[in-house]
C-alpha cells in the first residue's frame, strides 16, 4: 500500500519568511495530492490540491509542486503570517485509497 | 462551517460505559469515513462507507462499531473502551470515487477514564 512521509515534523519561521513542507510517496499509481491545514480545536481543512497531470499549482501565497518521477511533492507558503500557524498534512490518493503524512507543525513568529 | 458536523465535540467516559459519536453531512457526498487522530501519529483510517455499505474495516477492535443508516449520517458506537482509545475521532465525507478531496468535521475529543 501507499506510504507517505512528511518533513519536517516541526517548522518555525519569522513572519514574512517562506515555509516549505515536503512529502514523498511510494505508490507510483497515486495521482491526486491534497494538502490540509488543521488549526487548534478544528478538523483538517483542504487548502490546495494538485493532480498528477500538472507540476505546479498556485493560489495566492500558497503553491504546491509535484515531481512524479521522484515521487515527491511540496507545499510552499510565502510571506507567512501568524495566522498560518497550524498543523499541515499532505496526502496521496490512488482512487479511493488516501494516505496522510504525519503532519508538520508550523509556527510563525511575529 | 465545514459542511460536516460531529457531535458531541467532547466526551469523557468510563471504560464500562456505552456511548455513540455522530457525524452528519449535507454536502451530497456518498462516501463517509472515521479516522482516529492521536498525538504525533498519522491519521489512522478506521472505517469507510460507500453508499451506506462498509467497504473497509482497518483492523479496528470490535469495541468500536460503526453504523451508516443513510448517506448523510454516520455513527461510531463505543463500548468497553480502553485508556489508549483516548484521541480525537474525525469524520470525513467525499463525493464519488477517484480524485476528490475528503471534507472533515471538527472531531470529537474522547477521553477514557
Amino acid at each position: 500500500g501507499e506510504n507517505v512521509e512528511q518533513h519536517p515534523s516541526t517548522l518555525s519561521v519569522q513572519e514574512g519568511d517562506s515555509a516549505v513542507i515536503k512529502c514523498t510517496y511510494s505508490d507510483s499509481a497515486s495521482n491526486y495530492f491534497p494538502w490540509y491545514k488543521q488549526e487548534l480545536g478544528k478538523g483538517p481543512q483542504l487548502i490546495i490540491d494538485i493532480r498528477s497531470n500538472v507540476g505546479e499549482k498556485k493560489d495566492q501565497r500558497i503553491a504546491v509542486t509535484l515531481n512524479k518521477t521522484a515521487k515527491h511533492f511540496s507545499l510552499h507558503i510565502t510571506e507567512t503570517q501568524p495566522e498560518d500557524s497550524a498543523v499541515y498534512f499532505c496526502a496521496a490518493n490512488n482512487n479511493n485509497d488516501m494516505r496522510f503524512g504525519a503532519g508538520t507543525r508550523l509556527t510563525v513568529k511575529p | 462551517e465545514t459542511g460536516v458536523t460531529q457531535t458531541p465535540r467532547h466526551l469523557v467516559m468510563g471504560m464500562t460505559n456505552k456511548k455513540s459519536l455522530k457525524c452528519e453531512q449535507h454536502l451530497g457526498h456518498n462516501a463517509m469515513y472515521w479516522y482516529k487522530q492521536s498525538a504525533k501519529k498519522p491519521l489512522e483510517l478506521m472505517f469507510v462507507y460507500n453508499f451506506k455499505e462498509q467497504t473497509e474495516n482497518n483492523s479496528v477492535p470490535s469495541r468500536f462499531s460503526p453504523e451508516c443508516p443513510n448517506s448523510s449520517h454516520l455513527f461510531l458506537h463505543l463500548h468497553t473502551l480502553q485508556p489508549e482509545d483516548s484521541a480525537l475521532y474525525l469524520c470525513a465525507s467525499r463525493l464519488g470515487e477517484g480524485n476528490q478531496p475528503q471534507h472533515f468535521g471538527d472531531g470529537t475529543r474522547l477521553s477514557i477514564l
